[in-house]
């Protein structure tokens, strides 16, 4: 088992470019989540899904867009980027409540 | 909103000691977690608490549901354990995680 994987690991974008951070999962987990953690700080946030179709707001979600059309793939696009959303994303999933959540190896972003 | 508080920030020991890393929370929650994250590096999890005590190696995680309060200690702790770890919690009937800020833990040799 893969686990969930996050693809790329590093990307450097310029102001308003786009782009799509890759997630997929092979344990057949119906919540996924998509987290931002900038320096120093606690993780936040961005979406989630509880299952395929169904995608939800977290708590920062401006600039940022996600879906869901498979159970494993969990994709999280940036259409403009701008440098406030310069940070290190993690995709993570679980089973259901009474399991973790397995984290990918985050996807490091700087935008200049 | 739950508010996810831990104490200390940050945390200096030498090879051998005990660590405690605390963390305390507002609303009543369904489950507690406690995770780590090597420098640089991804985040594990490493328990799932909804009551009582957990014991992993020499981690072991504790919880007080009427206080609202969890511990984490480590050990005869080893350089290898410094890490950044997290407490977070998922309010009862909720989907989400609310994390706190980490506690950021150094072991000297």
């Amino acid at each position: 088992n893969a686990g969930v994987t996050q693809t790329p690991k590093f990307r450097i974008l310029k102001i308003g470019q786009s782009m799509t951070l890759q997630c997929t999962q092979d344990m057949n987990h119906n919540y996924m989540y998509w987290y931002r953690q900038d320096p120093g700080m606690g993780l936040k946030l961005i979406y989630y899904s509880v299952g395929a179709g169904i995608t939800d707001k977290g708590e920062v979600p401006n600039g940022y867009n996600v879906s869901r059309s498979t159970t494993e793939d969990f994709p999280l696009r940036l259409e403009l980027a701008a440098p406030s959303q310069t940070s290190v994303y993690f995709c993570a999933s679980r089973q259901d409540s009474n399991q973790p959540q397995h984290f990918g190896d985050g996807t490091r972003l700087s935008i200049l | 909103k739950n508010e996810v508080e831990q104490s200390p920030q940050n945390l200096t020991a030498q090879e051998g000691e005990f660590i405690t890393i605390n963390c305390s929370y507002s609303v009543g929650i369904s489950a507690l977690h406690w995770l780590q994250q090597h420098p640089g590096g991804g985040i594990v999890s490493l328990f799932m608490l909804s009551s009582g005590k957990k014991k992993h190696g020499r981690l072991i995680a504790t919880i007080n549901i009427q206080e609202k309060h969890s511990s984490l200690h480590i050990t005869a702790s080893h350089p290898r354990d410094s890490a950044v770890y997290i407490c977070a919690v998922r309010e009862r009937g909720g989907n989400k995680l609310t994390f706190g800020g980490g506690t950021r833990v150094l072991v000297k040799p």
